[in-house]
Parts: C-alpha cells; sequence; structure tokens
C-alpha cells in the first residue's frame, strides 16, 4: 500500500522554463509534506515543505502548493536550471503523531537541458 | 565539518556475514533514523531513536539491530546477511522528532 505516489518517474524541460513535478497521498492524516532533492551517490536533501494549514509555500525559485480535497501535491522550479537536474522526492508525515516518521514517494528524476 | 556522515560508503560481502554501519551527526539533533533504499529505489524507514530511545521500528527482520551509544550515533548491525539485504541504507538526523531530516551520503550494501 503505496501511500505516497510520485507517477511521474522522470521529466525533461528546458533551461528557463517551469519544472513540475507531481505527487499524491492517500492517507487523509498526512499534515506535513516536505520536498527532497537528491544527486546520484549523495544522500537527499530536505528543499521545501508545506503543512496542511496552508496551500502554497515559495522559497526562491521553489514554489509548493498542496491541494488537501484532491490529495495531491506539486513543486514548481522557476526558471529551471541545468543544476536543478535530480531525483526529487516528495514526502508525507503524520505530525501530530509526533514520531518523525516520513513516508516517501518512489521520485522523479528531473533532466533540465541547457 | 560533515553533518550526518556514514562509514562505509560501500559495503560487499557474502551471505551470512554480519556486518556493521556506522552512522555519526555533529548537528546537535536528538533523533536518528534508518532508512532502506531498494532496487526500486523506494526509501523506507527501518528505525528510529530518540535521545537512545527506539521510538521507530518498522517491519524489519530481527536481523537487523540498532545501536545507539549515545544520541549522536545510530549503528547499524546486520546479522546473517542475505541476497535481499543488497540495498542502499541511509542514516539521517533531526531535532526532536522533526519533520525536516538531514541525510548521511548512503552505504551500499552487495550481498553476494
Amino acid at each position: 500500500d503505496q501511500q505516497v505516489k510520485q507517477n511521474s518517474p522522470s521529466l525533461s524541460v528546458q533551461e528557463g522554463r517551469i519544472s513540475i513535478l507531481n505527487c499524491d497521498y492517500t492517507n487523509s492524516m498526512f499534515d506535513y509534506f516536505l520536498w527532497y532533492k537528491k544527486y546520484p551517490a549523495e544522500g537527499p536533501t530536505f528543499l521545501i515543505s508545506i503543512s496542511s494549514i496552508k496551500d502554497k509555500n515559495e522559497d526562491g525559485r521553489f514554489t509548493v502548493f498542496l491541494n488537501k480535497s484532491a490529495k495531491h501535491l506539486s513543486l514548481h522550479i522557476v526558471p529551471s536550471q541545468p543544476g536543478d537536474s535530480a531525483v526529487y522526492f516528495c514526502a508525507a508525515s503524520v505530525g501530530s503523531s509526533n514520531t518523525g516518521k516520513l513516508i516517501f514517494g518512489q521520485g522523479t528524476t528531473l533532466q533540465v537541458k541547457p | 565539518d560533515t553533518a550526518v556522515s556514514q562509514t562505509p560508503k560501500y559495503l560487499v560481502t557474502q551471505m551470512g556475514n554480519d556486518k556493521s554501519i556506522k552512522c555519526e551527526q555533529n548537528l546537535g539533533h536528538d533523533t536518528m533514523y534508518w532508512y532502506k533504499q531498494d532496487s526500486k529505489k523506494f526509501l523506507k524507514i527501518m528505525f528510529s531513536y530518540n535521545n537512545k530511545e527506539l521510538i521507530i521500528n518498522e517491519t524489519v527482520p530481527n536481523r537487523f539491530s540498532p545501536k545507539s551509544p549515545d544520541k549522536a550515533h545510530l549503528n547499524l548491525h546486520i546479522n546473517s546477511l542475505e541476497l535481499g539485504d543488497s540495498a542502499v541504507y541511509f542514516c539521517a538526523s533531526s531535532r526532536i522528532r522533526g519533520n525536516e531530516q538531514f541525510f548521511g551520503p548512503g552505504t551500499r550494501l552487495t550481498v553476494l
């Protein structure tokens, strides 16, 4: 039972354009969502997060949108840069459980072409 | 000045052997985690310790035993290694059960 799904294994965009990465979840108890970025042979690094009380959070070129009714979140990268090429994981947690347990999606590989 | 470090980075061993992976964090965090990334690239939590106390123990075989000598260290010991244990293992840490977790570089375990 995959509670967090990233249905697009890969995405290719041109430098300067917008990258949109999508994530769906099934557990309505999730109340905190995160995006991580991972380069080959490195660990995931935290990118941006959003609480379920918000529908948008922005940090520089990165914006995360949350649609609770659709159980869907997306990460927008504008403008995309070649250095953004990496695997992006979305993750979710039940913050009120106070365990710090994150459920990860299977990742989307983003390639930004110069 | 690495925040979360793991040793070794690569580990190749035979079935049936016992091996350990070490993890250390210098971020002053209270909570540490072990994740397994399998061949399908799923990242799944295995264990979590908060101030040396086990707080998450997913359905992991008893052959896997975490050990936390202090809150800056969380080691993973694996007995009687099996082919299916081949994966990349990531250690992570966070503030007290905080959601933003900082990951180590991973240990690629190959069981032959």
